[in-house]
């Protein structure tokens, strides 16, 4: 099946910060989404972004489908955007959407 | 919109007990899944279902049974319990699978201790 990587797998930064999480996938998809896992368990979608860029307040995401791969950027991190952020996606030929291992993230006040 | 709810939010069973957790959703999706969540791990797909009276096998589906009679609901049976079920279990929702209108809801979840 398809396999899906998030680098890295822990990330402190300070309040205020910029960080780029990553999402490789080993097969070409026709789906691909970012979640946030709040503190308490919550799991909000962020993106659904099978290729080219979009952009969310301080969020932003871009799907490089042919090299695949997606980056989910957060600027100014806040002390709110700290949780997991895992990444997922749907081969063409599958109803299953599939999801990475996740980026733990802590943002410092 | 209640969006998608799941009950019960916490369950302790016994090995070999059975138990049904229930998943709804008032949106009129077609698609409904359910994952499983363990310490520090992403989630598996356990069954799906792409509409009523359809459903199929995820990654994890042994120790596990589904159905859908009605667009709205889909309940995740555990046939005999297993230590190895202790989890966290998420239902979750997209409209369809079509491009655009497959942006997935989740259910709070469901936290579930075998003994």
């Amino acid at each position: 099946g398809i396999q899906v990587e998030q680098s890295p797998p822990d990330l402190i930064l300070q309040e205020g910060a910029n960080s780029t999480l990553r999402c490789n996938f080993s097969d070409s998809v026709n789906n691909l989404q970012w979640f946030h896992q709040n503190p308490w368990g919550q799991l909000i979608n962020l993106f659904y972004i099978p290729s080219g860029t979009k952009q969310n307040g301080r969020l932003s995401a871009t799907t490089v489908a042919t090299e695949r791969y997606s980056l989910l950027y957060i600027s100014s991190s806040q002390t709110t955007d700290s949780g997991v952020y895992f990444c997922a996606v749907r081969m063409d030929s599958s109803y299953k959407l599939i999801f990475g291992s996740g980026t733990r993230l802590l943002v410092r006040p | 919109n209640a969006g998608v709810t799941q009950t019960p939010k916490f369950q302790v069973l016994k090995t070999g007990q059975s138990m049904t957790l229930q998943c709804a959703q008032d949106m009129n999706h077609e698609y409904m899944s359910w994952y499983r969540q363990d310490p520090g791990m992403g989630l598996r797909l356990i069954h799906y279902s792409v509409g009523a009276g359809i459903t199929d096998q995820g990654e994890v589906p042994n120790g596990y049974n589904v159905s859908r009679s009605t667009t709205e609901d889909f309940p995740l049976r555990l046939l005999s319990a297993a230590p190895s079920q202790t989890s966290v279990y998420f239902c979750a929702s997209s409209y369809s699978l079509a491009a655009n209108q497959e942006t997935q809801y989740f259910g709070p979840g469901t936290r579930l201790l075998v003994l």
